[in-house]
């Protein structure tokens, strides 16, 4: 199997604190991961692409300093919400491929965030 | 135009129905074509991968039109279980993993 767990399920914080998301491959290494972010009744949109030791590449739009991401090795990517906002309260979800770019991605069961 | 277009639905059929889910893409280079599905504030989970010569897994079908850039999701015979929302995705990049969702349909299968 491909399974891919997320830390924290849900989040409550207040505004202008951050929060951490953590995403990681519990049973294989991957080589890419995503995060993805989806508002109520929307499609999820990428936010972001994440390569092991490398820097993230950021989707137009998407303000790299705020969602800060890290990906320290090939089983765990985090995303960092800095100063968040109400606006940030969103379902966040990472995928992660095994293989090469065109492999099937592997859903997180996704983080919920709700800034007060 | 939004890279891939669904009717949000929502559709409610008796179990036993068919019903079919429709979906178009903008970009007509795209290499990949899905369907999801994914229950109510949980993941989205592969339900199929979308070949252009059609393919059938139990009582799902999916097709792809490449010439109108439309792809479908037939269910048959309805199960209760079947109650979700039904993502087209797309991945339209060469060589990467470039994945484009639709907004859903949503699916209520009644006893």
């Amino acid at each position: 199997g491909a399974v891919v767990s997320q830390h924290p399920s849900r989040v409550i914080c207040k505004s202008g604190t951050s929060v951490k998301i953590e995403c990681r491959s519990l049973d294989f290494q991957a080589t890419t991961m995503f995060w993805y972010r989806q508002f109520p009744k929307q499609s999820l949109m990428l936010m972001a692409t994440s390569n092991e030791g490398s820097k993230a590449t950021y989707e137009q739009g998407v303000e790299k300093d705020k969602f800060l991401i890290n990906h320290a090795s090939l089983t765990l990517s985090t995303l960092t919400v800095t100063s968040a906002h109400p606006e940030d309260s969103s379902f966040y979800i990472c995928s992660a491929i095994k293989g090469g770019p065109t492999d099937t991605q592997y859903f997180g069961p996704g983080t919920r965030l709700t800034v007060l | 135009r939004k890279e891939v277009e669904q009717d949000p639905g929502p559709f409610n059929v008796p179990e036993g129905a068919t019903v079919a889910f429709n979906c178009t893409y903008s970009n007509s280079a795209s290499q990949s074509f899905f369907w999801y599905r994914q229950d109510c504030r949980k993941e989205p989970k592969l339900l199929m991968s979308v070949y252009s010569s059609g393919n059938e897994d139990g009582r799902f079908t999916a097709q792809l039109n490449r010439a109108s850039q439309y792809i479908s999701l037939l269910i048959r015979d309805s199960k209760l279980s079947d109650s979700a929302t039904y993502l087209c995705v797309v991945n339209k990049a060469t060589g990467a993993n470039n994945l484009f969702f639709g907004t859903g349909t949503r699916l209520t299968v009644i006893p």
